[in-house]
């Protein structure tokens, strides 16, 4: 079974551009969540998607928004970058919001210039 | 506010050496508590916990959680190199807010 695949790896963009990341949750998996990862606050929740639908939203600025797609791929969307929005962006993906855990893809690593 | 605080931030050890990982969170509405082994990018899942007392293992890992006093530890024995990672411990919330709140991670170095 394939697990969560995010692309793209790596990416560099100039401050003031706009980004667009995609995760493909694990087949039959219909919640996703993503997470920003920096060394100063670890690994902090942006939001989680479950049949299209927003569920919950982290404490993050309107800048980044997301959505998700009915065959459960995700997309994260960063407008207007910033320098201090270089991170490692993971996105997880579980069969249901519950008691279920959640399985991480490897991340893209996002580099503002 | 949730919170997750991991002990110690780093630890280094030598091969064969026991570790001991402790979590404690202050999180509403406590669903679950989760640990995760981060190598390079992607954690990977390890263990989750919902019941006090209950020690969940694999191998030479294994965990336990106390409700009543809001924390887990995570026990690693006989370590090896392999074992050298971040280990992160993540709290999820339920009660229609569901989400992982994660502790800044305990980094773990094994030496032969």
């Amino acid at each position: 079974k394939a697990g969560v695949t995010q692309t793209p790896r790596y990416l560099i963009k100039t401050r003031g551009q706009q980004v667009t990341l995609s995760c493909s949750p694990i087949s039959g998996h219909r919640s996703v969540s993503w997470y920003q990862q920096t060394p100063g606050q670890g690994l902090q929740f942006l939001f989680e998607y479950f049949s299209e639908t927003q569920r919950n939203k982290g404490n993050f600025p309107g800048r980044f928004s997301g959505r998700q797609f009915s065959n459960s791929r995700s997309e994260m969307n960063v407008s207007t970058l910033e320098l201090g929005d270089s991170a490692l962006y993971l996105c997880a993906s579980r069969s249901y919001i519950g008691d279920t855990e959640a399985f991480f893809g490897q991340g893209t690593r996002l580099t503002v210039v | 506010e949730d919170k997750v605080v991991q002990s110690p931030l780093s630890l280094v050890v030598h091969e064969g050496d026991t570790v001991t990982l402790n979590c404690s969170y202050e999180v509403t509405n406590f669903r679950s508590l989760l640990w995760y082994k981060q190598e390079k990018k992607a954690p990977t899942f390890l263990f989750m916990l919902t019941s006090s007392g209950i020690e969940k293992k694999s191998g030479r890992l294994s965990s336990i959680l106390d409700k009543k006093e809001l924390f887990s530890i995570l026990n690693i024995t006989a370590t090896q190199t392999g074992d050298s990672a971040v280990y992160l411990c993540a709290v999820e919330r339920g009660g229609g807010s569901e989400k992982l709140v994660f502790g800044k991670g305990t980094k773990l170095t094994v030496n032969p």
